[in-house]
């Protein structure tokens, strides 16, 4: 069981290009979360998919910012005209349940993409 | 808004000693709280805290949820340079978004 997989590990875009963050989640695992961590901040959530569908996007930045888990193949996390706000570590997380599972010990996160905008 | 808020933010000790990590939140609809550890990488499941009053407890950690007073503790006992990291607390809520939300952290720095 290889877990949450978060590819790449660190990622160097100019400002103005685009950012494209990839998060497999585990094996039977069909809901995935996006989490942002700003440096000397807490994780924020982001936005919550499962296969074809956001479930809950009220964490996402309104402009440039979008993610999609489609059918076949990794959730994708995409970050249009980054500018250097956006460098921060993303960080994946996926689990087996419905929302409000009760249990989050299944609740298992990536290593992160380290985004640094230059 | 919920709102989870972790003290100290960071904290130096000698290895042996006894640490005590504090998380208060003020959430909508509370129905958990988890500590993780985080060191360089992917933040790593401690604790899950549901019922007040009940301590878990895995080797030197030991966590208690106070849900009256909106708070939770984490302990580490006789310290070692391991357990260095930042120790991250969160709450699931069924108010507002989907996802856990994280205080911001506590820095623990074990010295030798």
């Amino acid at each position: 069981n290889a877990g949450v997989m978060q590819n790449p590990r660190h990622l160097v875009r100019r400002r103005g290009q685009e950012a494209r963050l990839r998060c497999s989640p585990m094996k039977g695992h069909s809901h995935v979360y996006w989490y942002r961590q700003l440096p000397e901040e807490g994780l924020k959530f982001m936005v919550y998919l499962q296969k074809e569908n956001i479930i809950d996007e009220s964490g996402m930045p309104k402009e440039r910012f979008s993610a999609e888990f489609p059918k076949e193949g990794p959730s994708i996390l995409r970050i249009q005209q980054v500018v250097r706000g956006d460098s921060a570590a993303y960080f994946c997380a996926s689990s087996p349940l419905f929302r409000f599972g009760s249990d989050h010990r299944g609740y298992t996160f990536g290593s992160g993409t380290r985004l640094t905008v230059v | 808004e919920d709102k989870v808020v972790q003290s100290p933010l960071s904290l130096v000790v000698h290895e042996g000693d006894t640490v005590t990590l504090n998380c208060s939140y003020e959430v909508t609809n509370f129905r958990s709280l988890l500590w993780y550890k985080q060191e360089k990488k992917a933040p790593t499941f401690l604790f899950m805290l549901t019922s007040s009053g009940i301590e878990k407890k895995s080797g030197r950690l030991s966590s208690i949820l106070d849900k009256k007073e909106l708070f939770s503790i984490l302990n580490i006992t006789a310290t070692q340079t391991g357990d260095s990291a930042i120790y991250l607390c969160a709450v699931v809520s069924g108010g507002g978004a989907d996802g856990l939300t994280f205080g911001k952290g506590t820095h623990l720095i074990i010295q030798p």
